[in-house]
């Protein structure tokens, strides 16, 4: 049972535009989310993460935002760049317990 | 601080074998989790340690088990190996100073097993 879900397998988008990533989720217990960044053959990256507190957490060119009525968040890259080309995981932990509820991800591309 | 380190990187083994994976957290990170990434299931979640202790478990078959030593390193392992279990498996390490799981969890290269 997916119970994080990121319905885009896919993105392009033009250097210096904004990426938007999209993330459901369907376990109102989640409090915690992530966006892990990966490249194919390495574990996933730390990109950004927001507590269920907050609706909103920049890092520079990333910015997360969260509707927790609408079980929703979305990373938001600006501006984006040929090395953000990569596959995005959306996860999400219960305060509970440590195990990550990953979506299937989005692979973004970013062209020049 | 280094980062997660994972041994091997690359494995092959053949059915009916059984595997041993190796995880090194970030010094000072007390929990490890284990991941399994499968390009039809995605990532999914194994187990976490904790102080030497299974705390969380996901939904796999007991032939998949693990250990943590009192220096926070972990070992899994896979009994019986069947062709399913070719995947990538991701270590992942967290300072673990609440008791929830608010904790960014930061991730190994990986071990790549082929079961043939």
């Amino acid at each position: 049972d997916q119970q994080v879900k990121q319905n885009s397998p896919s993105l392009s988008v033009q250097e210096g535009r904004i990426s938007i990533l999209n993330c459901d989720y369907t376990n109102s217990m989640f409090d915690y989310f992530l966006w892990y960044k990966k490249y194919p053959a390495e574990g996933p990256t730390f990109l950004i993460s927001i507590s269920s507190i907050k609706d909103k957490n920049e890092d520079g060119r990333f910015t997360v935002f969260l509707n927790k009525s609408a079980k929703h968040l979305s990373l938001h890259i600006v501006p984006s760049q040929p090395g953000d080309s990569a596959v995005y995981f959306c996860a999400a932990s219960k305060n509970s317990g440590y195990a990550l509820n990953f979506g299937k991800g989005t692979s973004l591309l970013v062209t020049p | 601080k280094a980062g997660v380190t994972q041994t091997p990187r690359y494995l092959i083994k053949t059915r009916g074998q059984q595997v041993t994976l190796s995880c090194s957290p970030i010094s000072g990170h007390r929990s490890v989790s284990w991941y399994q990434q499968t390009p039809g299931q995605g990532l999914q979640f194994l187990f976490e340690y904790f102080s030497e202790t299974q705390r969380n478990k996901g939904n796999f078959p007991g032939r998949f088990s693990g250990r943590q030593f009192s220096n926070s390193r972990s070992e899994m392992n896979v009994s019986t190996l069947e062709l399913g279990d070719s995947a990538l498996y991701l270590c992942a390490s967290s300072q673990a100073t609440t008791s929830g799981g608010r904790e960014t969890q930061y991730f190994g290269p990986g071990t790549r097993l082929l079961v043939l």
